[in-house]
């Protein structure tokens, strides 16, 4: 069966530090992958989109590698702020038809 | 600028009641909508997505329906609620291959 998985269910970091969050997936061929940020009570906010071809993206204290081989993503939050506290969501497309499944998110919380 | 409506915010229901919740669209044409569901500490399911007018597909049987009357209207409904049927909806927009949109939410207790 198809699976999303993100590492652990929680991340404590202080700030200043990388958080480092995991995405694996199984039975999925994937031309894109997406990160989403999630406050409580809130939608999902769209953060980054990696493409299959591609290694690493990065947007500002952001970047995303994207492993097809491992069939893996990394999520690194750098210079972290307590602003960055939210849950994250890694997203994936089936094989390029618009449809996402979502992991069930790692949530991180930066202490000052 | 696109933007997303959904409404209401929060909704409490009776088991057996009817309902209604609506998602609108505003600055984008012909976009996919997709109404998603998230339970409490869960990830988000897939419940249904469309490409176009009428166009609906069904991911996950069970007893909710959804309609697309307009090009940017999507409609998710059900006759009688269960008490499985709680959760937070969700809807989203997208067009071609790029990031969702997603609406504010609606936080529905079936009671």
């Amino acid at each position: 069966s198809q699976k999303i998985e993100q590492n652990s269910e929680a991340l404590n970091i202080q700030e200043g530090k990388t958080a480092t969050l995991t995405c694996n997936y199984t039975n999925y061929s994937p031309a894109y992958l997406q990160w989403y940020r999630q406050d409580p009570g809130r939608g999902p906010v769209f953060l980054l989109l990696i493409r299959e071809n591609e290694k690493e993206k990065r947007k500002e204290r952001l970047k995303v590698t994207f492993d097809t081989t491992l069939k893996q993503s990394l999520f690194h939050i750098t210079a972290s702020q307590p602003a960055d506290s939210a849950t994250y969501l890694c997203a994936l497309d089936g094989s390029n038809d618009y449809k996402l499944s979502f992991g069930a998110g790692t949530t991180v919380t930066v202490r000052a | 600028s696109q933007t997303i409506h959904q409404w209401p915010a929060t909704l409490v229901q009776p088991v057996g009641s009817p309902l209604s919740l609506e998602c609108t669209v505003e600055g984008t044409s012909n976009p996919n909508l997709y109404w998603y569901r998230q339970a409490a500490g869960r990830g988000l399911q897939l419940l249904f997505y469309s490409v176009g007018i009428g166009q609906i597909s069904s991911e996950v049987p069970q007893n909710l329906s959804a309609s697309r009357p307009q090009d940017r209207q999507f409609i998710l409904s059900s006759k009688k609620l269960l008490l499985s049927d709680s959760g937070f909806y969700l809807c989203a927009w997208s067009v071609k291959v790029n990031g969702y949109t997603f609406g504010s939410g609606t936080r529905l207790t079936v009671v």
